[in-house]
């Protein structure tokens, strides 16, 4: 079964330049969640979606971050414009349903370097 | 008090000794607890769900106290394999699947 896949792996941009990461989830899974996890953090959710509606976008700077699921699968998260402080890992993770016992699978992440 | 609190570490672990570590949450309507491993530059994988009767599995056992709401891991005979940062995650309370991942616990196994 293929995992999740998610790319770039890297990026390098300078602040206030334009950025956006893209994630395919496991085939099937209808939850899908954007985490930014800073360097000595764990994961921070940014956003999470079921099926190609979003269910929490609380701690999403919307100012600057959005994201979309559109048909459901596959989703792109973009920054704009992006600032120093964003430099981070941005993973993406899927689970088969919105039940919390389900365990949430993560794609490798996108590393970002904002300059 | 943040939502979510794990002890940094390291924790220096002699090959084949034990280790435990905790995890504190504040939410005391959370329902579901899990263990995840993150190597370096990895992205965190599922070491185990943590049941309310506790849960083993091989070498490694997860407790849960609603009491005093922490969940704990205890690695038993460590293997330099096991030396990585142990991330817990908790449910925000309500029953669908928000979760809430403390900083992460790092746990260096030395020979």
């Amino acid at each position: 079964e293929a995992g999740v896949a998610q790319s770039p792996r890297y990026k390098i941009i300078e602040k206030r330049q334009s950025v956006a990461f893209w994630c395919n989830p496991i085939s099937g899974h209808a939850t899908l969640y954007w985490y930014q996890q800073i360097l000595g953090q764990g994961p921070k959710l940014l956003i999470q979606f079921q099926n190609n509606g979003v269910v929490d976008d609380s701690q999403l700077p919307k100012d600057r971050f959005s994201a979309e699921r559109l048909k459901g699968v596959d989703s792109t998260l973009k920054i704009q414009p992006a600032k120093l402080e964003d430099s981070a890992v941005y993973l993406c993770a899927s689970s088969p349903t919105l039940v919390a016992s389900d365990e949430q699978f993560f794609g490798p992440g996108t590393r970002l370097t904002v300059l | 008090r943040k939502e979510v609190e794990q002890d940094p570490g390291p924790f220096n672990v002699p090959e084949g000794a034990t280790v435990a570590f905790n995890c504190t949450y504040s939410n005391s309507a959370s329902q579901s607890f899990f263990w995840y491993r993150q190597d370096c530059r990895k992205e965190p994988k599922l070491l185990m769900s943590v049941y309310s009767s506790g849960n083993e599995d091989g070498r490694f056992t997860a407790q849960l106290n609603r009491a005093s709401q922490y969940i704990s891991l205890l690695i038993r005979d460590s293997k330099l394999s096991d030396s990585a940062t142990y991330l817990c995650a908790v449910n925000i309370g309500d029953s669908w699947g928000k979760f809430q991942f403390g900083a992460g616990t790092q746990v260096v196994v030395t020979p």
